[in-house]
């Protein structure tokens, strides 16, 4: 089996900070995925890319970035952080149309 | 509007028994997926289902395209099964998953 891993588990940054949020995969799927989730509302897509160095925006990407770096790893860059923002923000993988996620990165800006 | 209405948005269950979660969607899907997330906050995925039913253990799955909706059973219900369960579904000719506002389901003894 393989494994998805989001760092830093737990990011608390400053309003107006630039904040990065890592990811990786090593069940060498194509597409990758960054979902944000907040209290009460079901997940939404940030960012996907199908392959390496490919970049799609989803529902959500006003106010993101995102890198594909290579095949393993899909970073996710918050422009600048909102005051009191607070949420949770999950990296996917899949081949096909299953979905794997990591554990999550849970962001809170002071 | 929201493409994808989970209910009931809270479920409380004794031990063993058994109740149904359900996604509508508000147009056409090709594909429902189901996930729990765990006590360590990570989304397990329960199942994928283009059609048809699946059933794992004490959950199964239904997934009608034409008639719009999902359900997940649960049936004797243990208290591992307590967590929050998400559908999602995607579109027809699309790739991202829409995602329901999940079931937060609790199981007591």
């Amino acid at each position: 089996g393989g494994i998805i891993t989001q760092t830093p588990k737990f990011l608390i940054g400053q309003e107006g900070q630039k904040l990065t949020l890592k990811c990786q995969q090593n069940f060498n799927h194509d597409t990758m995925y960054w979902y944000r989730q907040d209290s009460g509302k079901g997940l939404r897509l940030i960012y996907y890319s199908i392959t390496e160095n490919d970049l799609q925006k989803g529902d959500l990407s006003e106010g993101y970035d995102a890198s594909r770096e290579k095949k393993s790893s899909f970073s996710l860059t918050v422009t600048s952080a909102q005051k009191n923002e607070m949420a949770v923000f999950l990296c996917a993988s899949s081949m096909g149309e299953r979905l794997f996620f990591g554990h999550g990165t849970k962001l809170s800006v002071l | 509007g929201d493409q994808v209405e989970q209910s009931p948005s809270a479920l409380s269950l004794h031990e063993g028994t058994g109740s149904a979660l359900r996604c509508n969607f508000t147009t056409t899907m090709r594909a429902v997926q189901w996930f729990r997330k765990n006590s360590r906050g990570s989304l397990i995925n329960l199942f994928y289902l283009a059609s048809g039913t699946k059933e794992n253990g004490r959950l199964k799955s239904a997934f009608d395209s034409k008639e719009r909706y999902s359900t997940l059973h649960i049936r004797d219900a243990q208290l591992e099964d307590s967590g929050t369960y998400f559908c999602a579904a995607s579109h027809q000719g699309g790739r991202a998953l829409i995602f329901g506002t999940g079931t937060t389901v609790s199981v007591s003894p």
